[in-house]
């Protein structure tokens, strides 16, 4: 069973930085591209950023791009998000997506999800 | 970006009801359309890849179809646990990008 686990929100700061983990598990993570979803509470969903299975390629929503970071370890089974400049547009519960199908391209379709961690950016 | 609209925004119905819910997107996006279910408290779901195919696990009672830029997804006998919130994504190119949401009520 895929089970994908999101940690690392809390309430913080506009201006600070926050780094979100999630932890993947159930499935042969290396082949799998992986990605970040946010959803801003009580409303729609928004892809932040995606990385390929071995990283070549990675990709950012333009209201991230140059704020936020994503990387993986694949011998941890992980990837990563760190978040700089944290605005208040950035506060939303931040969803893991593992793609749906294996391969080293971006499939674009998020296959399975985690619970999700909340982050709150308040001054 | 390829914007995606969804419609209904709400839906009020009763269980064994037939529900269709819209999605339009803003330029040709072929098949590469994704139906997601979204409930409070629980990771969403992928329903339908690729506007028509059914993930495996999901009920028979959810379908899809369309192409181009129009597309449904329908519920044909509304289940009590399928009250939720629906999202289209349209996954043709980046930066992927999901309807508003239209959410199913009693």
């Amino acid at each position: 069973e895929v089970q994908l686990e999101e940690s690392g929100g809390g309430l913080i700061h506009p201006g600070w930085s926050l780094r979100l983990s999630c932890v993947a598990s159930g499935f042969n993570f290396g082949d799998f591209a992986m990605y970040w979803v946010r959803q801003i509470p009580g409303k729609g969903l928004q892809w932040v950023s995606g990385i390929t299975s071995n990283a070549d390629t990675i990709e950012y929503a333009a209201s991230v791009r140059g704020r936020f970071i994503i990387s993986r370890d694949n011998s941890m089974n992980s990837i990563y998000l760190q978040m700089n400049d944290l605005r208040a547009d950035d506060t939303a519960r931040y969803y893991c997506s593992k793609g749906r199908n294996p391969g080293d391209l971006f499939g674009g379709v998020f296959g399975s999800w985690g619970l999700g961690t909340l982050v709150t950016v308040s001054s | 970006d390829v914007q995606m609209t969804q419609s209904p925004s709400t839906l009020s119905a009763s269980i064994g009801d037939r529900v269709t819910i819209t999605c339009r997107a803003s330029e040709s996006i072929s098949i590469w359309l994704a139906w997601y279910q979204v409930k409070p408290g629980k990771a969403p779901k992928l329903l339908i890849h690729k506007a028509s195919n059914l993930e495996s696990e999901v009920p028979s009672r959810f379908s899809g179809s369309g192409s181009g830029r129009e597309f449904t997804l329908t519920i044909s006998s509304l289940q009590p646990d399928d009250f939720a919130t629906y999202f289209c994504q349209q996954s043709n190119v980046s930066p992927w990008t999901f309807g508003q949401g239209t959410q199913v009520e009693v």
